[in-house]
């Protein structure tokens, strides 16, 4: 089973829909992000969280939001998806460096989303 | 701000060329860490290295080197006698040691594409 794992792996929607992703992790890190892929512009970072009561904006945070439900959940919404919304979302952990980790990322298999 | 610039955007090579994928980063901070990652055609994201900033030493590993140039910038990947399953997206990332690493800021990938 993959430690970083993510639903649903693909999802096709309508404008205006609300959609959660999910992300759960079984490597005991504390900290999940939340990045976006689209051509060309590499991964872009959404959300992330260092610890179950810290949450904080990327830089493309507008019309998504977090919740972290525990150590090793960490969904993604978008309250009300629109077309540009349309990309490969990405769930990712890390450990901090010195403590359980060496901070490189560990990533989700990918959620591609489609709004129509 | 921190950023990271791959100015290829797609190479195609011929089966045991060698080929060097280029990322010029920005940062103000004097300590930070610098990654690779792969992203193959099935889509997972690949960690392939990570290198401290107070650690200028070249890396190798078999067909796959680093150069760490602090002094320019750059943090050059570089495939000796590449082969068709080096075919992928690679992406270089930047992280700041203040956040112990993880909150990766990633360029936009060069597509790496390696013909029989």
């Amino acid at each position: 089973d993959a430690d970083v794992t993510q639903t649903p792996r693909n999802r096709i929607t309508k404008t205006g829909k609300r959609i959660m992703l999910e992300c759960s992790q079984t490597k005991g890190h504390d900290r999940m992000y939340w990045y976006r892929q689209d051509p060309g512009l590499g991964l872009r970072l959404i959300y992330y969280s260092f610890d179950v009561k810290d949450i904080n904006k990327g830089e493309i945070s507008d019309g998504y939001s977090v919740s972290r439900q525990a150590q090793a959940k960490f969904s993604l919404s978008l309250e009300s998806a629109i077309p540009n919304q349309t990309a490969l979302y990405f769930c990712a952990t890390s450990g901090a460096v010195g403590t359980r980790g060496t901070g490189e990322l560990f990533f989700g298999e990918g959620s591609r989303l489609t709004v129509l | 701000a921190q950023k990271v610039t791959q100015a290829q955007t797609e190479i195609s090579v011929v089966e045991k060329e060698d080929v060097t994928l280029d990322c010029v980063y920005e940062t103000r901070d004097t300590t930070y860490y610098l990654f690779w990652y792969k992203q193959p055609p099935s889509g997972e994201l690949v960690f392939l290295i990570r290198r401290n900033s107070f650690d200028e030493q070249n890396e190798i590993s078999g067909r796959y080197s680093w150069n760490f140039q602090k002094s320019t910038s750059s943090f050059n990947f570089t495939i000796t006698a590449s082969q068709v399953v080096d075919s992928a997206v690679y992406f270089c990332a930047l992280s700041s040691i203040y956040n112990q690493g993880g909150k990766l800021i990633f360029g936009q990938g060069t597509e790496l594409s390696v013909k029989p």
